[in-house]
């Protein structure tokens, strides 16, 4: 059974940092591409950033480049997101996916989500 | 950057089918992608590729695509089909995954 289980996040100050990481098991992590998407409370999916099985592709969305950084370690099948210099407009559920083949795939498992909240 | 438009809301009675549109500039020439997301839970893939289901996802759901609307077509619908349902491509142009901003499909 695939599962992606999320964990990190929780309340932060604007302008702080906080890690999500993604465990992932029942598949070969290694060989598929991943993505994180957000959701804020009430609104629609937001593709946050994409990166290839091997980590040789990275994709970021305009509202997080320069601040959030994703990675992957193949070994621990994991996913990482790195996010500093936090608004309040990160405020959201924070889903790791796993994607079908190349970018334009479909996303087809998905974690239970995390929720990130930016406040003073 | 690319923009997927979808209507906020259809409704539609038990039974009857339900059609949710994906607007885009030339969308039929992406491969679309969509997604069921019921309260409180994660998405859930139920077409992707224009027109084709993961498995465990029933016939009467299915997709298509061409010149500027692709569109998700559910048959016989069905009180459980009540949920928030997104498009999304990817936009090679600027190498960014896109998601349309939603439709609630309401069952009468």
């Amino acid at each position: 059974e695939v599962k992606l289980v999320e964990s990190g996040g929780g309340l932060e100050q604007p302008g702080g940092s906080l890690r999500l990481s993604c465990a992932a098991s029942g598949f070969t992590f290694s060989g598929y591409s991943m993505n994180w998407v957000r959701q804020a409370p009430g609104k629609g999916l937001e593709w946050v950033s994409y990166i290839s099985s091997s980590s040789g592709t990275i994709h970021y969305a305009d509202s997080v480049k320069g601040r959030f950084i994703i990675s992957r370690d193949n070994g621990k099948k994991s996913l990482f997101l790195q996010m500093n210099s936090l608004r309040a407009e990160d405020t959201a559920v924070y889903y790791c996916a796993r994607v079908q083949g190349g970018p334009a795939a479909g996303t087809d498992y998905w974690g239970q989500g995390k929720l990130v909240t930016v406040s003073s | 950057s690319y923009v997927l438009t979808q209507p906020p809301s259809v409704s539609v009675a038990p039974g009857q089918t339900a059609r949710i549109t994906c607007g885009g500039n030339n969308v039929g020439s992406k491969s679309m992608n969509w997604y069921q997301q019921k309260p409180g839970q994660a998405p859930v893939l139920v077409v992707y590729d224009d027109s084709d289901r993961p498995s465990g996802i029933p016939e009467r759901i299915s997709g298509s695509n061409s010149g500027n609307t692709a569109t998700l077509t559910i048959s016989r619908v069905e009180a459980g089909d009540e949920a928030d349902y997104y498009c999304q491509v990817w936009d090679s142009s600027n190498d960014h995954v896109v998601f349309g901003g939603g439709t609630k499909l309401t069952v009468l």
